[in-house]
């Protein structure tokens, strides 16, 4: 079946370490993204990628980092500068052509500070 | 810019009652709206989206929403509560360009009590 895996589940973190977040897709799509979640705060957009090698900041992209080196991955780091990354953070895509195309998202991985 | 505020951060309903969970958004273009689920410690699931072929949307579930433009609403409803439809819900609008993000409404956790 096709769908979205983010890994791990859950992870720590230490004060000053960078963790990366995976995130893989096997629906072909073009369009990638990583949300935060925190409760009663809705999700907030971290960044998001529309196509391979090309990907632009969210609402909340200071201390953390993105690649997008192949159509199907879309890795997120969470920098030593993120001050408060304890949160749930869930990574979606959707297809290219038109605004309608619904978001289909990954499981979630659930950070927290050591 | 776009903005999606839900009613109610917290609705209450006894098992069979009518469920009613309220959107209402912002947008200088017509939009394309999307209602999600989420469950505990997973990520969300598309329950309808809008997208101007009808105003009344059926998703799964048995649950449908109504588009109401002089209203600027997109109200979910669902005529008999289940407890397995106990989760939260989330509102989001699309931001009108092909393959950017959603933009969401801060969530609705619906309780079904017996």
């Amino acid at each position: 079946d096709g769908g979205i895996t983010q890994s791990p589940k859950y992870l720590f973190r230490k004060e000053g370490q960078n963790v990366t977040l995976s995130c893989e897709q096997n629906l072909n799509h073009d369009a990638m993204y990583w949300y935060r979640q925190d409760p009663g705060q809705g999700l907030r957009l971290i960044y998001y990628s529309q196509i391979v090698n090309d990907f632009q900041k969210g609402d909340i992209a200071e201390g953390y980092s993105v690649s997008r080196e192949k159509k199907e991955s879309f890795p997120l780091t969470v920098t030593s500068a993120q001050k408060n990354p304890t949160a749930f953070y869930l990574c979606a895509s959707s297809a290219s052509g038109g605004d309608n195309q619904p978001q289909h998202f990954g499981d979630g991985t659930r950070l927290s500070i050591l | 810019a776009q903005s999606v505020t839900q009613l109610g951060s917290h609705v209450s309903v006894s098992e069979g009652a009518l469920v009613l969970l309220r959107c209402n958004y912002s947008s200088s273009v017509p939009p394309y709206l999307f209602w999600y689920v989420q469950y505990p410690n997973q990520g969300l699931q598309l329950l309808l989206k809008y997208t101007s072929a009808a105003t009344l949307v059926k998703g799964i579930n048995g649950f449908e929403a109504e588009f109401k433009k002089s209203e600027t609403s997109f109200h979910l409803t669902k005529p008999s509560a289940h407890m397995s439809d106990a989760a939260e819900y989330f509102c989001a609008v699309s931001e009108g360009q092909a393959g950017t993000a959603l933009i969401f409404g801060k969530g609705t956790t619906l309780s079904v009590s017996s």
